[in-house]
């Protein structure tokens, strides 16, 4: 059973950085065709896709964003780490962490989300 | 890149049959056989329908289904239920980018 959880905090102040841990079971970013994706939504807005990152080390970013946003794993802890630098209260969103394969827009297992606020 | 285009909202009746689209160009929807539909409850995560323009996973009932014309893809449901009641959204594969794209989202209401 495939099982994400996003872990972080949920209040930051503008200009902070935002560290988030996706913790997954149930699959390893070990297995060749796997990665872990960063999605975010902000409230009553639209999905957007932010990061993803391949069993191989393979990372890609959102172009809007790639200056901001660093994705990490480590595979022995089942964890993946994305930060996001000088955070602004646009970036109040839910953040997503999802499981992947080659066909990044085919996800079947996402996590619950977790609500980051942005404000001082 | 801008993401894919959905009608904001679309509301029918339990029974009737409703469609949502979603436009891009001939380098995401036109281009690929890529198409995917999310479905998302207020405060859940998504939920794939559609996957591969038109096909379904398992457990998704079949009054969900997908197709596309050109740089237009089309979630249908047939036989609404209240459950349906939902936010859609569609995501496309992109030669831009390796991320993919999702579309606006559609809020529908079951009357």
């Amino acid at each position: 059973q495939i099982t994400l959880k996003e872990s972080g905090p949920t209040l930051v102040k503008p200009t902070q950085t935002l560290t988030l841990t996706c913790t997954f079971s149930g699959f390893s970013l070990s297995t060749s065709g796997l990665g872990v994706g960063w999605i975010r939504q902000p409230p009553g807005k639209a999905l957007e896709w932010l990061a993803l990152i391949y069993w191989d080390d393979d990372k890609h970013y959102s172009p809007s964003l790639k200056s901001r946003l660093t994705i990490t794993k480590d595979t022995s802890k089942n964890q993946v780490v994305l930060t996001m630098t000088n955070m602004d209260p646009v970036d109040t969103a839910t953040y997503y962490c999802a499981h992947l394969t080659t066909v990044v827009n085919e996800i079947y297992y996402w996590g619950q989300g977790t609500l980051v606020t942005v404000s001082s | 890149q801008s993401a894919l285009t959905q009608p904001a909202s679309v509301s029918g009746s339990p029974g009737q049959s409703i469609t949502i689209s979603c436009t891009g160009t001939s380098s995401d929807v036109g281009g690929y056989n890529y198409v995917s539909w999310y479905q998302q409850h207020p405060g859940k995560a998504p939920k794939i329908m559609i996957y591969d323009v038109s096909n379904r996973p398992s457990g998704v009932s079949n009054r969900f289904s997908g197709s596309k014309s050109g740089n237009t893809a089309s979630l249908t449901i047939s036989g609404l239920q209240a459950e349906d009641e939902a936010d859609y959204y569609c995501s496309s594969y992109t030669s831009s980018s390796t991320l993919g794209l999702f579309g606006g989202g559609t809020k529908l209401t079951v009357l």
